[in-house]
């Protein structure tokens, strides 16, 4: 098993540019989410999918979209970047969404926006 | 509202030092509690957890006990390593376990 894994690694952007930030996990979990990690300010969730076809919004939705097509899959789209999301991307998943189940992270995309 | 806070960093240790990294919360309903652990370079990995009030997770020589008393979670471990340094996350996952709410993190050096 790959587990969570993300795509890019690293990422420069231009403000006003968009791009996708790839996820995937082959355990076949149900809840996947993004989160954003800033100095200071810990984990603060994006969005989250509880099943593919269904997705809502965290914390902080602001500037990004997602869709979840299939259950593997859960792509993070910016669609006009601004150098507020400059931060490191963290994709996570779990089996269920339950309460007492434990996420599964990807190792992280760092994003710069300039 | 749900929120999670925890001791400001970053914590230099000596090797085979006592470490407490405080956490305490604030929810709606009955969380699960969770601490988890960032290596250099890497994501986030579950250290323990402990889902309902007098629990007490443990892993790796690490422990923290479910106080509903005190909504608090404090991670302990009686005698730190060097490769225990890593970056610290307590957080909480509300009742539906549709969202999961961090704490901002603890920096942990152990040097030799």
């Amino acid at each position: 098993n790959a587990g969570v894994t993300q795509t890019p690694k690293f990422q420069v952007l231009k403000t006003g540019q968009s791009m996708t930030l790839q996820c995937a996990q082959d355990m076949n979990h149900e809840y996947m989410s993004w989160y954003r990690q800033d100095p200071g300010m810990g984990l603060r969730l994006i969005h989250y999918s509880v099943g593919a076809g269904i997705t809502d919004q965290g914390e902080v939705p602001n500037g990004y979209n997602v869709s979840r097509s299939t259950t593997e899959d859960f792509p993070l789209r910016l669609l006009s970047a601004a150098p507020s999301q400059t931060s490191v991307y963290f994709c996570a998943s779990s089996y269920g969404g339950g309460s007492t189940d434990t996420q599964y992270f990807g190792p992280g995309t760092r994003l710069t926006v300039l | 509202g749900n929120s999670v806070t925890q001791m400001e960093g970053p914590v230099t240790l000596s090797e085979e030092a006592f470490l407490t990294i405080n956490c305490t919360y604030t929810a709606t309903g009955y969380p699960s509690l969770f601490w988890y652990v960032q290596y250099p370079g890497e994501g986030l990995q579950l250290l323990l957890k402990a889902t309902k009030a007098d629990d007490k997770g443990s892993n790796k020589g690490f422990e923290a006990t479910y106080r509903k008393e005190t909504t608090s979670f404090h991670l302990e471990k009686g005698s730190v390593q060097v490769s225990d340094s890593a970056v610290y996350f307590c957080a909480l996952s509300e009742v539906t376990g549709n969202q999961f709410y961090f704490g901002t993190g603890t920096s942990l050096t152990v040097i030799p």
